[in-house]
């Protein structure tokens, strides 16, 4: 079975600054997928960004990477320059291909920018 | 482009009522499409996914069921709801294929139970 784990319910941070999300996972499966999404208080779920397991370099979209450490089980999202826009709901999400239709959610961090 | 249309925004029910939320994705054709449920401050969890019409899987034992009408429509509902039914139900869709595809999510619907 799979299973996400994000440690930090909480973080804060200044704005302009970056800040660092945990993700750890666990899977027996080698071929697997990461997903972060963005969940603001409005509630809708945005994707942010994708890392497969097969993939040689951390994946980056704009402001967000994905510090991708493969032996530790860790893909991390780090969010550069934030904004009072990026408070909100983070999940890492995984998607391994033996449940190829299925994603399984961690609990989430609540980002806050302090201004 | 593709657009997922979910309905309503927010839903009061007595208990024991019937349920009926409705999911329609615009702009593909043959998507994959799930129904999650979020208790509040939680993550995800999967209710239901069905990878083509007439063909629901069911993740979570529940007094919940799923129906795909047609190609690009999920339907969530229940006879009888019950006051554990409460929480955040959000429609999403993704492709088949390649497993690198992600899911896109509607707005969701909050459902509260009296």
């Amino acid at each position: 079975a799979q299973k996400i784990t994000q440690t930090q319910p909480g973080m804060f941070v200044q704005e302009k600054e970056a800040v660092t999300l945990d993700c750890t996972y666990d899977t027996s499966d080698p071929s697997y997928g990461l997903f972060w999404y963005k969940q603001p208080s409005s509630g809708e779920m945005i994707f942010l960004i994708y890392q497969g397991s097969y993939d040689q370099q951390n994946a980056t979209e704009g402001r967000y990477s994905l510090n991708f450490q493969k032996a530790r089980k860790s893909a991390n999202l780090v969010i550069s320059a934030s904004q009072l826009g990026d408070s909100a709901m983070y999940f890492c999400a995984m998607r391994t291909s033996g449940s190829a239709r299925q994603l399984t959610f961690g609990s989430g961090t609540q980002l806050t920018v302090l201004p | 482009s593709q657009t997922i249309h979910q309905w309503p925004a927010t839903l009061v029910q007595p208990v024991g009522s019937p349920l009926s939320l409705e999911c329609t994705v615009e702009g593909t054709s043959n998507p994959n499409l799930y129904w999650y449920r979020q208790a509040a401050g939680r993550g995800l969890q999967l209710l239901f996914y069905s990878v083509g019409i007439g063909q629901i899987s069911s993740e979570v034992p529940q007094n919940l069921s799923a129906s795909r009408p047609q190609d690009r429509q999920f339907i969530l509902s229940s006879k009888k709801l019950l006051l554990s039914d409460s929480g955040f139900y959000l429609c999403a869709w993704s492709l088949g294929h390649p497993g690198n595809q992600p899911q896109h999510f509607g707005d969701g619907t909050r459902l509260s139970i009296l």
